[in-house]
């Protein structure tokens, strides 16, 4: 059975760009939630979406958004870059709740 | 709110030394609690999980054991291997709106040596 897969891997943006990452999740997982790993701060929720609804959402800005498709796939938005945006972003899937949580590899977004 | 505080790495080990990683939380409720590794260049893979006290998981020669009274999940492991080299990261989780959250320690980097 394939992993989570996260794409880009890597990705490069200027200050004031939006960015959208992809999640596809493992076949058959319905819950989808996206993390935010920096050094400083380390591994931070942002939300969880089940069933194409945002079910659960961590303390981050507007700016930071997401949505999931009928087939469980998820993207995640950020507009308005800033700096402090550069971060490793990781997907993780689950079957549903109270299940356990697959993770992906990440995407590196570094923001200039 | 919630919280896991992990020991500060790194940590240094030779090979086949006796690894321990300290991990202790705070949590309202009953949280279920994980062990995180994280090699370099990779997500996240689950370790271990405990999901009531005194329960003890254990894979790949890693142990932890649930400890209420002690509010503890501390890693250990007999002897390590320099493939064991990686970020462990101590998690809890606890029902929020309907869902498991987790609430992530900062991580401990450990280094094993030949």
């Amino acid at each position: 059975k394939a992993g989570v897969t996260q794409t880009p891997r890597y990705l490069i943006k200027t200050r004031g760009q939006q960015v959208t990452l992809s999640c596809s999740p493992i076949s058959g997982h319905r819950s989808v939630s996206w993390y935010q790993q920096t050094p400083g701060q380390g591994l931070q929720f942002l939300f969880e979406y089940f069933s194409e609804t945002q079910r659960n959402k961590g303390n981050f800005p507007g700016r930071f958004s997401g949505r999931q498709f009928s087939n469980s796939r998820s993207e995640m938005n950020v507009s308005t870059l800033e700096l402090g945006d550069s971060a490793l972003y990781l997907c993780a899937s689950s079957l549903d709740r109270d299940s356990l949580q697959f993770f992906g590899p990440g995407t590196r977004l570094t923001v200039l | 709110g919630d919280s896991v505080t992990q020991m500060e790495g790194p940590v240094t080990l030779s090979e086949e030394a006796f690894l321990t990683i300290n991990c202790t939380y705070t949590a309202t409720g009953y949280p279920s609690l994980f062990w995180y590794v994280q090699y370099p260049g990779e997500g996240l893979q689950l370790l271990l999980k405990a999901t009531k006290a005194d329960d003890k998981g254990s894979n790949k020669g890693f142990e932890a054991t649930y400890r209420k009274e002690t509010t503890s999940f501390h890693l250990e492991k007999g002897s390590v291997q320099v493939s064991d080299s990686a970020v462990y990261f101590c998690a809890l989780s606890v029902a929020s709106g309907g869902s498991y959250i987790p609430t992530f320690g900062r991580g401990t980097s450990l280094i094993v040596h030949p």
